[in-house]
């Protein structure tokens, strides 16, 4: 299966700032997926990222707030704009092997907005 | 997507098995079982999936009923590592497209 890198693992931001997190698969993949987990919560699907594409963002989140590039088949990154204190969440990076296999996860980044 | 129901907590005594139960009574035929785990402090983590058949790996088992509106995952000998929160989803049957939606899962408490 793939391995993912995902960077930071953790930060603290202020308020009003934007903070970009970095994922690296060893391997080439056609879909990447980005996920955010709200302190004691379920994971939440926020957007899967093709590359050579526009991301496609699910209901409740938006490009302005959640920007996401996608250059090769190996990267991808994700942008948290304009933080507020209820952005502060673990958000998380994933590539599927689709239905035939099992997909992985990044282990996170903890963001903490103050 | 179909939609899943897993019971929100279950406690199991270390060594002994574990069956978490999972309901998925709108499933579609082309519809994939996948199982994830999510441990403390981690991103989730593969466990198991299956389409028909029930599925072994090193990890766990996976028994499907013959009607496919219900599933078990089953830990054979639970130990304290097995303590996490454990996810049951359905992925539509298309080769690398399905995205993963998550439910609250069952939240696997282990007593030595």
């Amino acid at each position: 299966s793939a391995v993912i890198s995902q960077k930071p693992s953790r930060d603290i931001c202020q308020r009003g700032t934007s903070l970009t997190i970095q994922c690296q698969v060893d391997s080439q993949v056609t879909m990447m997926f980005w996920y955010r987990q709200q302190p004691g919560q379920s994971l939440t699907l926020i957007a899967t990222a093709n590359q050579g594409s526009e991301a496609t963002y699910e209901s409740g989140f938006v490009i302005d707030k959640f920007p996401i590039s996608r250059p090769n088949l190996t990267f991808s990154t994700l942008t948290v704009s304009n933080m507020s204190p209820e952005d502060s969440s673990i958000y998380l990076c994933s590539v599927g092997g689709g239905t035939f296999y099992g997909y992985t996860f990044g282990s996170g980044t903890r963001l903490t907005v103050v | 997507d179909a939609k899943t129901t897993q019971p929100n907590s279950m406690e199991s005594n270390e060594e002994e098995p574990v069956h978490l139960p999972c309901n998925h009574s709108t499933i579609s035929g082309t519809d994939y079982i996948h199982w994830y785990r999510q441990l403390p402090s981690q991103g989730p983590e593969y466990v198991i999936h299956g389409l028909t058949s029930n599925v072994n790996n090193r990890m766990a088992s996976l028994a499907i009923a013959e009607d496919r509106k219900s599933s078990t995952l089953i830990l054979h000998r639970a130990t304290l590592r097995d303590a996490a929160v454990y996810y049951c989803i359905l992925i539509l049957g298309s080769s690398n497209t399905g995205k993963l939606i998550f439910g609250q899962g069952t939240t696997l408490q282990v007593k030595p």
